[in-house]
């Protein structure tokens, strides 16, 4: 399968715990991003990678959260001392840098802060 | 600032039916894309459609159809003769142009959740 995937697809925590998640997107895709879904919503923008930088980040993205793409592949989102509002779905995506932005995204990993 | 506004949370129709799906945007860019999402009940969010703002054109792919008004800041999707596969929520996003080291990401509307009874 070549399309984006995310590991693990669910995860159950405590609160305070750190979490960490995989994503791996597309090989020949130089962009990644980060989105966050909770219930009911749409998802929202935490930040992106071209290749490895980090060219952009929200505010939603506190300081308990980093991510990385350290070789320019595949990229990790950590959350440290969670809590229970950071239980929703983070879904990856990633594209090719061109004039067009199409992003393709994958299964997500459901985050369950108990 | 970029927004995205999907006023129908929940639509409901009979297998057959046709069905709109509204989207408003708002956005300062003269640059800009806009794009269709479905998320099944499987969760995965699937590429529909994208579109520039310097093309108006209406653009139909089999049952789908899409309608970009930029006078009105609407690009509207209307499935035709709807089906119970179509039963899934609808996302309606906003991006700006992309430059090297800049854009790109993603603003979503909240979503159309469609259910298509048979």
């Amino acid at each position: 399968d070549t399309g984006v995937s995310q590991n693990p697809r669910h995860k159950i925590t405590k609160r305070g715990q750190n979490v960490t998640f995989r994503c791996d997107p597309i090989s020949e895709h130089n962009r990644l991003y980060w989105y966050r879904q909770t219930l009911g919503q749409g998802p929202e923008f935490l930040t992106y990678f071209q290749n490895e930088a980090q060219l952009e980040k929200s505010r939603l993205l506190s300081d308990r959260f980093s991510a990385e793409r350290p070789k320019g592949s595949f990229s990790t989102l950590e959350i440290q001392r969670t809590e229970q509002g950071d239980s929703a779905m983070y879904l990856c995506a990633s594209s090719l840098v061109s004039g067009v932005n199409e992003q393709f995204f994958g299964p997500g990993t459901r985050l369950t802060v108990l | 600032a970029q927004k995205v506004t999907q006023a129908q949370t929940e639509i409901s129709v009979v297998e057959k039916e046709d069905v709109t799906l509204d989207c408003v945007y708002e956005t300062r860019d003269t640059t800009y894309y806009l794009f269709w999402y479905k998320q099944p009940p499987s969760g995965e969010l699937v590429f529909l459609i994208r579109r520039n703002s310097f093309d108006e054109q209406n653009e139909i792919s089999g049952r789908y159809s899409w309608n970009f008004q930029k006078s009105t800041s609407s690009f509207n999707f209307t499935i035709t003769a709807s089906q119970v596969v179509d039963s899934a929520v609808y996302f309606c996003a906003l991006s700006d142009d992309i430059h090297y080291n800049q854009g790109g990401k993603l603003i979503f509307g909240q979503g159309t959740e469609l259910s298509v009874k048979p």
